[in-house]
């Protein structure tokens, strides 16, 4: 069965210091994808990146960067410099070829809070 | 270009009552999903709806029920409305493709609260 697991319920960090979100997975499925999801207050949902199996390269985005590893199913989320709009709750979510691409398995959260 | 919307956005109901929420998918996609969300948890997969037929469901029961339009758009409906079914619902839309996963864009979500 498919899992995601974030173990870090919580974070917090001064502005400017570097922080990494966790994500572990677990599939049985050859086939499948990574995804990133931001939900500020506002409580809309925000992709953030999409990663598939079959492409373990990094990923750099500004300030935002993301380390897939198959060999100890992870997908972490690094972003360097935090800023106080970078509060929020971060999801990491996976979806199978096997059991339907469009059906998304999220983690529980990340809670990050950046105090300024 | 517009986004994924919902309506209502907030909405308080009582034990045993109906519900609908609606949602429009973002411009140019066919596919939309709907998630529910409880207060410190990570969205649960309810359904999807593509071509105006369900075509895939998650683990919730028949009083979860859902329709899409010609024109996309959907509506969740909840019966016998319980105190555990307060959550936020979000709708997510996508561009259903063979043989592929699409990313999936997600709406502000509707608050429902049971009472």
């Amino acid at each position: 069965a498919q899992k995601v697991t974030q173990a870090q319920t919580e974070i917090s960090v001064v502005e400017k210091e570097d922080v990494t979100l966790d994500c572990v997975y677990e599939t049985r499925d050859t086939t499948y994808y990574l995804f990133w999801y931001k939900q500020p207050p506002s409580g809309e949902l925000v992709f953030l990146i999409r990663r598939n199996s079959f492409d373990e390269q990094n990923e750099i985005s500004g300030r935002y960067s993301w380390n897939f590893q198959k060999s100890t199913s992870s997908f972490n989320f690094t972003i360097t410099a935090s800023q106080v709009v970078d509060s929020a709750v971060y999801f990491c979510a996976l979806s199978e070829r096997q059991t339907g691409a469009n059906n998304l398995f999220f983690g529980t959260g990340t809670r990050l809070t950046v105090i300024p | 270009d517009a986004g994924v919307t919902q309506s209502p956005t907030h909405l308080i109901k009582t034990r045993g009552q109906q519900v609908t929420l609606r949602c429009s998918p973002k411009s140019g996609h066919d596919t939309v999903s709907w998630y529910q969300q409880a207060l410190g948890q990570g969205p649960q997969f309810i359904f999807q709806y593509y071509e105006e037929e369900e075509r895939q469901r998650g683990n919730f029961p028949d009083r979860f029920s859902g329709h899409q339009f010609p024109n996309y758009s959907s509506e969740l409906n909840v019966n016998a409305l319980l105190l555990g079914d307060s959550a936020l619902y979000l709708c997510a839309s996508s561009l259903r493709r063979l043989a592929a996963t699409d990313t999936q864009y997600f709406g502000p979500g509707t608050r429902l609260t049971v009472l």
